[in-house]
């Protein structure tokens, strides 16, 4: 079936650590794959993207990783800061559709 | 640019009202969606849109309809509403999609009792 999920409802860390928020996904034909970051009170923020044909992308202080064997996606963030807690999405997109399926999410809180 | 926009930001109906919630966007984008979002829950599809003139149903379509007449709006339609339609329903559109970076409007909130 179509279905994306999260294993960890809520992380919490330490400011400076590394965060990793994983994601699993079910669909063998999804081939994008979009991390988003959700601000209390406000709508999703696009933060990194991979497509299938990748195992690994770095943005700024974030870097996705694929594994397609396992379908597992991760979100990883480094030095983690106050203003990153918020709400993270991971989502999907079906080769051939033009839709974006939703994980239930992960909510990052960062203590000092 | 003001990027996406939705009105209104809070509303409180009664069952069986109905009511239009606005979506617009300046970017020239062709693709736009309408998603809601239930307390603690994932983002689901219930309409989108790959241009003017053409609709499609999403994950959770029922007690919904859309129009797109222009590229600019969106508007989403609840004809009959039911206490299940409580939530914050999301806009978010995409020039050419859905790879790539989907802009969110700022949500409406909405309350049916």
């Amino acid at each position: 079936g179509e279905s994306v999920g999260l294993h960890l409802p809520t992380l919490s860390v330490q400011e400076g650590d590394n965060s990793i928020i994983n994601c699993a996904y079910s669909n063998s034909a999804s081939d994008y794959f979009i991390w988003y970051k959700q601000e209390s009170g406000k709508g999703p923020q696009f933060i990194i993207d991979i497509r299938s044909n990748m195992d690994k992308r770095q943005g700024q202080r974030v870097t996705v990783l694929l594994n397609k064997t396992v379908k597992h996606l991760s979100l990883q963030i480094a030095a983690t800061q106050p203003g990153d807690s918020a709400v993270y999405f991971c989502a999907e997109n079906i080769v051939g559709t033009d839709k974006l399926i939703f994980g239930t999410g992960t909510r990052l809180q960062v203590f000092p | 640019n003001a990027g996406v926009t939705q009105t209104p930001k809070f509303r409180i109906l009664k069952i069986g009202q109905s009511m239009t919630l606005q979506c617009a966007q300046d970017m020239n984008h062709n693709y736009m969606y309408w998603y809601r979002q239930d307390p603690g829950m994932g983002l689901k599809l219930i309409y989108y849109s790959v241009g003017a003139g053409i609709t499609d149903k999403g994950e959770v379509p029922n007690g919904y309809n859309v129009s797109r007449s222009t590229t600019e709006d969106f508007p989403l339609r609840l004809e009959l509403a039911a206490p299940s339609q409580t939530s914050v329903y999301f806009c978010a559109s995409i020039e050419k999609g859905p790879a790539g970076t989907q802009y969110f409007g700022p949500g409406t909130r909405l309350l049916v009792l």
